[in-house]
């Protein structure tokens, strides 16, 4: 039940494209395909911008999206926006019912 | 409207024992696995604990084995989280959250575990 390794900070431009990595094991990320990303800003309970690794909720932008290689999942946002400024968590089914979640990224838009 | 509104959080001294509870409404309550998830101040997501439709399966974190108890009451459309033996370090704000996804969460309750 090690927590999933994520980069503590990532920053970009308005209208850029960023890219936060989420890296488990063959147990958790790499063993499934239920990986799921949440956006949390501050004071507020987190929100699900993308789950089953790459399928996106009714009402979320498209300019959201999640991909998975081997033990590593990701979350792109092109077209960056102020408001996209947050903490992002990556989460993951780890096996017997449980789950796991990354340590978070600070997105900080410029 | 999907709502889920936690409750019971508080002040406790060490060791001591709190009882969370967390309302449902807007669906049916009965047919979701439900999930308990912390926030440490400053700090990220824990996944702590989950239970399925019929309470007859629960799964914990490590670090609460033996001390916290997930329950449900698929009548009163109540979940709840028995914490007992509490320590400093589980400070934390407490959401509930329906399971499939986690799509939908509570805003929080807020447990201080201090003397």
């Amino acid at each position: 039940q090690s927590a999933l390794t994520q980069p503590a900070s990532v920053s970009g431009s308005p209208g850029q494209s960023i890219t936060i990595s989420c890296t488990g094991t063959s147990s958790d990320v790499g063993g499934y395909n239920y990986v799921s990303w949440y956006q949390q800003h501050p004071g507020k309970a987190p929100k699900l911008m993308i789950y089953d690794v790459s399928k996106r909720p009714s009402g979320v932008s498209n300019r959201f999206s999640g991909s998975k290689s081997g033990n590593t999942a990701s979350l792109t946002i092109s077209g960056l926006q102020a408001e996209d400024e947050a903490d992002y968590y990556c989460c993951s089914y780890a096996g017997s019912s449980t789950r796991v979640f990354g340590g978070g990224t600070k997105l900080t838009v410029l | 409207e999907v709502q889920l509104v936690e409750s019971g959080g508080g002040l406790v001294q060490p060791g001591g024992s709190l009882r969370l509870s967390c309302a449902a409404s807007g669906f049916t309550f009965s047919s979701y696995w439900m999930t308990w998830v912390r926030q440490a101040p400053g700090k990220g997501l824990e996944w702590v604990a989950n239970i399925k439709q019929d309470g007859s399966e629960k799964y914990y974190v490590d670090s609460v084995k033996g001390r916290f108890t997930i329950s449900r009451d698929n009548a009163k459309n109540s979940l709840y989280l028995q914490m007992n033996s509490l320590r400093a370090e589980d400070t934390a704000v407490y959401y509930c959250a329906r399971e499939d996804d986690m799509k939908y969460w509570g805003q929080g309750t807020l447990v201080t575990v201090s003397s």
